[in-house]
C-alpha cells in the first residue's frame, strides 16, 4: 500500500519569494510521483511527474520537483512565485508494477498563498 | 484538447435521492475513476473501471455504486443521498498500462450539497 504525506497545510509567501512544498511518500513498492495543481473552482491539472531517469524534473509554469530516493521526498519548489500561483497543490504517486491500474493516492493538499 | 466533462458544476439533492453523477471521455481511455474531495483530507478514490462493465472498489465505496455501460462513460451513482456525501466529486481517466499512460486527466468537478 501507498501513502503520502504533505505536512504543510498552507504555505504563505510573498511574491517574488521562492518556495518549496514538501512531499513524502510511503510505498513497499516502486512508484510513479506527481505533482497537480488545482485554481479555485476548477478540477486538477499536472504540474509535473517524475517516471524514470534524471531526479529533477521540469515541469509547466517554472516549477520543478526533485526525487530523492533514500528519503522517499518529492519536494516541489519555485525560484521566484507569482500571485497567479495563488492555488492547491496536491502530490500523488502511482504504483509502477506491471498491471498497475494507474490509480492514484494522494497526500491532503498544501495551499500555496501568494501575497503582494 | 483532451477532455473530461462531468455533467453538472453544482448540485442540490434532498436526503434520501437517488443521485446521478456523470462523467465522459472523448480520449478512448480504458481507466476511469470517481475520488471525493474533502478540505483536509485531500481525494480519496470512491471507485474506479478498467473496462467496460468492469469496476473496482476504491478506499471510500460505501454509500457509493457505479456504472460503466459504455467505455467513454463512467457514472457515479448515490443510491440514497445523506448530508454526510456533501462533497466536490471529481472524474478522471487515464490510459492503460504504466510509464506516460500514468497521467491522469481530471474533469472539472461537481460539488453535490445534500440537505
Amino acid at each position: 500500500a501507498q501513502s503520502v504525506t504533505q505536512l504543510d497545510s498552507q504555505v504563505p509567501v510573498f511574491e517574488e519569494a521562492p518556495v518549496e512544498l514538501r512531499c513524502n511518500y510511503s510505498s513497499s513498492v516502486s512508484v510513479y510521483l506527481f505533482w497537480y495543481v488545482q485554481y479555485p473552482n476548477q478540477g486538477l491539472q499536472l504540474l509535473l511527474k517524475y517516471l524514470s531517469g534524471s531526479t529533477l524534473v521540469k515541469g509547466i509554469n517554472g516549477f520543478e520537483a526533485e526525487f530523492n530516493k533514500s528519503q522517499t521526498s518529492f519536494h516541489l519548489r519555485k525560484p521566484s512565485v507569482h500571485i497567479s500561483d495563488t492555488a492547491e497543490y496536491f502530490c500523488a504517486v502511482s504504483d509502477r508494477s506491471r498491471g498497475a491500474t494507474n490509480k492514484l493516492i494522494f497526500g491532503t493538499g498544501t495551499l500555496l498563498a501568494v501575497q503582494p | 484538447d483532451v477532455k473530461v466533462t462531468q455533467s453538472s458544476r453544482y448540485l442540490v439533492k434532498r436526503t434520501g435521492e437517488k443521485v446521478f453523477l456523470e462523467c465522459v471521455q472523448d480520449m478512448d481511455h480504458e481507466n476511469m475513476f470517481w475520488y471525493r474531495q474533502d478540505p483536509g483530507l485531500g481525494l480519496r478514490l470512491i471507485y474506479f473501471s478498467y473496462d467496460v462493465k468492469m469496476k473496482e472498489k476504491g478506499d471510500i465505496p460505501e454509500g457509493y455504486s457505479v456504472s460503466r455501460e459504455k467505455k467513454e462513460r463512467f457514472s457515479l451513482i448515490l443510491e440514497s443521498a445523506s448530508t454526510n456525501q456533501t462533497s466536490m466529486y471529481l472524474c478522471a481517466s487515464t490510459l492503460a498500462g504504466g510509464g506516460t499512460n500514468t497521467e491522469a486527466f481530471f474533469g472539472q468537478g461537481t460539488r453535490l450539497t445534500v440537505v
